[in-house]
Formats: C-alpha cells, structure tokens, sequence
C-alpha cells in the first residue's frame, strides 16, 4: 500500500515545452486534487476530480489540464510551460464517505518543477 | 473572500515547552478543519481534525481549539520535541461536496534544544 504516488520527483523544462506530472492512489480513493505551492505559500488548488469522470477548475487552473485517466491516476498537463509555473506540485486524495462527510486527505511526496 | 491566514509566520520555542499556533479562517460556512505538517522536501502530513460541531479535539500530545464566534483555530503541540520542527499549515474545508480545501500560509515552528 503506496499511497500517494507522484513522478516524477524532479523536472527542469525549457519555457514552451510540455510534460505531464503523473499521480496514482491505490486506496479506492474518489476524489483526487492537485495544488500547487510556491516559496513561503501555502497551497493552491489548481485542480480537482471529486470522482472519477468529472474534473473541475480551482483556484489557479489557467496553464493546465488534467485527466482522471481512471480512479487511480489523475494527472496534470503543462501545455506550454512558464517560468511562473516553477512550483513544487502536490496531489492528494480523499475518500468520500456515504455521508459526504470530508476526512483527512493523503498528500503526495510532491514533484518539484523548475521553468528556465 | 475565501481565506485562512495564521498570525505569525515563525515560532521560536525551547525543547519541552508548550507550542501554540494560530490560524483565522474566514468562511463561516466552513464544516471541517485540518492542521497539517511539512518537513522539508515533504508533502503534508496529517495531524489533526475538527469539525465544526466541536470545539476541541485532543490527539498525542497535540490540541486543536475551533472558535466559530471569532473564526478562530489554534494548534497546540505539547512538550515541543525537536522533531516537531516543520512548517504547520491549517486548512479549511469550503464545500462538502467536493472537499476542497483552503490553505494558509503556513508557520514555521522551530524547536531549540
């Protein structure tokens, strides 16, 4: 039982290439979430699936796109990066009780980003 | 708007005392509340939780006060250890539905020996 899985771990892009951050859970979790957290900041949600085939924007979703490719992976698309999108990316998941009651979500180790 | 904020954004404490942080939160129609801590180079980690129907919630060694009057969360970490040296961040939960959460900007705690 991983958990939370994120890869890669580390990633140097040039401004205007793509890559994909990868996230897999392996709890039977339904929800799934990506943040973003910059230096001195807590985190942003860029994005979230609050079950499997349904995505929704967060706070700053602009630059990204994501895929809940089942209900394990849900990843996160950089289409054209920038240097704005330096940041270390976090993805969590939650299970959602019968009763919608929201519980403790399980964080990722992260994945930090760095745009040259 | 939407928003959690903590107080103080470093605490300073001696190895063996008491710690508190603090956090505002204010979206009055947040239902749940985390406290989580990072360790450098780490994801959150999970400390503690409350509801809103709550007012205090104990775990090991480690406290969490919800005043709904004053928007208010405190984290209390008793006999501070070094190892609770991290950055301690509060989070809300602003719709049940879809368990988004808001976080704050964090504090760091740092434990002297």
């Amino acid at each position: 039982n991983a958990g939370v899985t994120q890869t890669p771990k580390f990633q140097v892009l040039k401004t205007g290439q793509s890559m994909t951050l990868q996230c897999a859970q392996d709890m039977n979790h339904n929800s799934m979430y990506w943040y973003r957290q910059d230096p001195g900041m807590g985190l942003r949600l860029i994005y979230y699936s609050a079950s499997e085939g349904t995505t929704d924007k967060g706070e700053v979703p602009n630059g990204y796109n994501v895929s809940r490719l089942n209900k394990r992976e849900f990843s996160l698309r950089l289409e054209s990066a920038a240097p704005s999108q330096t940041s270390v990316y976090f993805c969590a998941s939650r299970v959602q009780k019968w009763n919608r009651e929201v519980d403790g979500y399980t964080f990722g180790s992260g994945t930090r980003l760095t745009v040259v | 708007g939407e928003s959690v904020g903590l107080h103080l954004p470093t605490l300073s404490v001696q190895e063996g005392d008491n710690s508190i942080i603090n956090c505002a939160y204010s979206n009055s129609a947040s239902d749940y509340f985390i406290w989580y801590k990072q360790e450098s180079g780490k994801g959150p980690q999970f400390i503690i939780d409350i509801r809103s129907n709550m007012d205090k919630r104990q775990g090991q060694r480690v406290t969490v006060l919800l005043n709904k009057t004053v928007k208010h969360l405190s984290l209390q970490i008793a006999a501070t250890q070094p190892g609770d040296s991290a950055v301690y961040f509060c989070a809300e939960n602003v719709s049940r539905n879809t368990g988004k959460l808001i976080f704050g900007q964090g504090t760091t705690l740092q434990v002297k020996p």
